[in-house]
């Protein structure tokens, strides 16, 4: 079966440092990534998806990018984190085919001060 | 344009009653429709999809939905609320070409003892 991986499940920066979220995904190849970000626990925003090695989309101009180095690899990055990075972060994998179900893994709580 | 609403904010419901949380959709082709549940501090977890056939979908826990095309809904319902329900649902509509799901607001709900 599948199943996807988030670390670390909270997190706390200070305003201007750097940061690196990890997603991994197992028990499936060449699926579709996604990154979200969830503000005070209600709406989701996409931030990025994937479809493959190296093809990243982004969706909203941000402080943040996303890479892809390996199939079921998929991290969320900044380089100098602001106030507003703050909030709920969301990994998911879908099967590359359309309308199939995305799975969500656990989260990641960032904070930043 | 594709979009999904959720007209409540929250719905409050008494443990026991049969619940329905609101979704509408609005897409040119076929509407392929999903729901998730979040509970506090977790990732969505998937519940149904409509892609096509029977208009009343069966999912976990006990949920499902109805699709209704002339009203472009896809309500979300359970004959009998608990307590362990109270979670915030999303519905979600397949974008098409685009890769992605786009996902409503959000609405929270609340089941009293």
């Amino acid at each position: 079966s599948q199943t996807i991986h988030q670390w670390p499940a909270t997190l706390v920066q200070p305003v201007g440092s750097p940061l690196s979220l990890e997603c991994t995904v197992e028990g499936t190849s060449n699926p579709n990534l996604y990154w979200y970000r969830q503000a005070a626990g209600r709406g989701l925003q996409l931030l990025f998806y994937s479809v493959g090695i190296g093809q990243i989309s982004s969706e909203v101009p941000q402080n943040l990018s996303a890479s892809r180095p390996q199939d079921r690899q998929f991290i969320l990055s900044s380089k100098k984190l602001l106030l507003s990075d703050s909030g709920f972060y969301l990994c998911a994998w879908m099967a590359a085919r359309s309308y199939n179900e995305q799975f969500f893994g656990p989260g990641t709580r960032l904070t930043v001060l | 344009a594709q979009s999904v609403a959720q007209p409540e904010d929250q719905v409050n419901v008494a443990e026991g009653n049969p619940l329905t949380v609101k979704c509408t959709y609005s897409v040119s082709g076929n509407p392929y429709l999903f729901w998730y549940v979040q509970y506090p501090n977790r990732g969505l977890q998937f519940l149904l999809k409509y892609i096509t056939g029977d208009n009343l979908v069966k999912g976990s826990y006990g949920f499902e939905a109805e699709f209704n095309k002339s009203q472009t809904s896809f309500h979300l319902k359970k004959p009998s609320a608990l307590v362990s329900d109270s979670a915030l649902y999303f519905c979600a509509l397949w974008s098409g070409g685009y890769n992605k799901l786009i996902f409503g607001a959000g609405t929270r709900l609340a089941v009293h003892p």
